[in-house]
């Protein structure tokens, strides 16, 4: 079965960098993931796609402080010089035998 | 720019039928396979729909298939979710997204709308 896992919240200051991650389940561990970034009240925003050996393109408009990486199972979402803007939930996504699916989401709170 | 606007949300009670409307514009709209993604509380976010660029193919998820129907209206740009027989569990924000690949259904998504909020209660 095709899942996603993240963890449901993470801390980081501003100015600071911050690695959040989505682990696909053994079976699908080579598939590509999307992430999102979904502010409050506000629509998702699609930010990248990382794919299994690390490389990743991004959405337009995405600053150079969002970057994407990969190690076996997990794909990895760093943002750098964080603002208080970041603060966001930024959830995953994947598809496979017909059908999508999405990651918990990690709420982020930039102190 | 791809702008997605949802309609169509509300207030509907158990058993009852709402018909969502995603209107597109930005991109060539008929080359895009298009979805409907939900979210809720409960159950996170569960892909919902999709129906191909020319609207001749369609897939479900267990949860709405025999219960919702997707289609889309490329001279109007704008796809569209008729929902029936609703349920309490079916109350969740709506939201439409772009498939990221020209030409292709099952793709990583690369826009989304703001959402039109659904709630289902007796």
């Amino acid at each position: 079965q095709l899942v996603l896992t993240q963890s449901p919240s993470a801390t980081a200051s501003l100015g600071a960098s911050v690695r959040l991650t989505c682990t696909l389940d053994s079976g699908h561990n080579s598939f590509t993931v999307a992430w999102h970034q979904q502010q409050p009240e506000k629509g998702p925003r699609f930010l990248m796609k990382v794919d299994h050996d690390g490389s990743h393109s991004k959405g337009d408009g995405i600053p150079d402080r969002f970057s994407g990486s990969s190690s076996g199972a997990e794909r990895y979402l760093t943002i750098s010089s964080l603002q208080s803007e970041d603060e966001a939930d930024y959830f995953c996504q994947t598809w496979g035998s017909g059908i999508w699916v999405f990651g918990g989401g990690t709420r982020l709170t930039v102190l | 720019e791809v702008q997605l606007v949802e309609s169509g949300g509300g207030f509907i009670h158990t058993g009852g039928s709402l018909r969502l409307s995603c209107a597109a514009s930005g991109f060539t709209f008929s080359s895009y396979a298009m979805t409907w993604v939900r979210h809720s509380p409960g159950k996170g976010r569960e892909w919902v729909a999709v129906v191909s660029g020319s609207g001749g193919m369609t897939y479900y998820a267990d949860s709405a298939r025999g219960r919702f129907t997707i289609s889309r209206d490329n001279s109007k740009n704008t796809i569209y979710l008729q929902m029936n027989s609703l349920r309490a569990e079916d109350s969740a924000i709506y939201y439409c997204a772009k498939v990221m690949v020209r030409g292709v259904i099952f793709r990583l998504f690369d826009s989304w709308g703001q959402g039109t909020r659904v709630s289902v209660s007796s």
